[in-house]
């Protein structure tokens, strides 16, 4: 069974760039997670998806961040425009089911510098 | 909110040697309890995991055990390899997202 993959693994850009990332979730998972993971720290969920209807984003920065899933399965997050700040890894996530109890399977996320 | 405090690292070790790493956990409720793993280049794995009360996790010759009465969810493994040099992430989930801690760097010498 593959894996979650994601899209770029490594990207460097300038502060007030723009930059997005991809994300394609195991065959079949209608729930899909991005964190964000800043060095020395756990991850920490930035927005949760059910098929293509958001869960929880309370904790995505809506003025610069935004994330879509349209037809329930890839999904893609944006940065517009980066800060020095949001240098970190970009986990994604999925699972089956929408119940909070279940396993979450991890990608190997995409690590973002901000020059 | 819920929050999951672990030791800090880095852990050295050597081969053969006894882990410990402690973890606590404050939630509303009885959330689930994990060990992820983070080997270097690559995404979270789920280490092991205990629902309730009571309950051992186990997975590669890792336990923790879910102290109800402490709050506490510690991992151990008798004897270390070095292929157990890793990242590892303790983390809760009850009535919400899951929440992880910072982790814990260690590191195995043969």
């Amino acid at each position: 069974e593959a894996g979650v993959a994601q899209s770029p693994r490594y990207k460097i850009i300038e502060k007030r760039q723009s930059v997005a990332f991809w994300c394609n979730p195991i065959s079949g998972h209608a729930t899909l997670y991005w964190y964000q993971q800043i060095l020395g720290q756990g991850p920490k969920l930035l927005i949760q998806f059910q098929n293509n209807g958001v869960v929880d984003d309370s904790q995505l920065p809506k003025d610069r961040f935004s994330a879509e899933r349209l037809k329930g399965v890839d999904s893609t997050l944006k940065i517009q425009p980066a800060k020095l700040e949001d240098s970190a890894v970009y986990l994604c996530a999925s699972g089956q089911s929408p119940g909070l109890r279940n396993e979450q399977f991890f990608g190997p996320g995409t690590r973002l510098t901000v020059l | 909110g819920d929050s999951v405090t672990q030791m800090e690292g880095p852990v050295t070790l050597s081969e053969e040697a006894f882990l410990t790493i402690n973890c606590t956990y404050t939630a509303t409720g009885y959330p689930s309890l994990f060990w992820y793993v983070q080997y270097p280049g690559e995404g979270l794995q789920l280490l092991l995991k205990a629902t309730k009360a009571d309950d051992k996790g186990s997975n590669k010759g890792f336990e923790a055990t879910y102290r109800k009465e402490t709050t506490s969810f510690h991992l151990e493994k008798g004897s270390v390899q070095v292929s157990d040099s890793a990242v590892y992430f303790c983390a809760s989930q009850g009535n919400t997202p899951l929440v992880f801690g910072k982790g814990t760097r260690l590191s195995v010498i043969a």
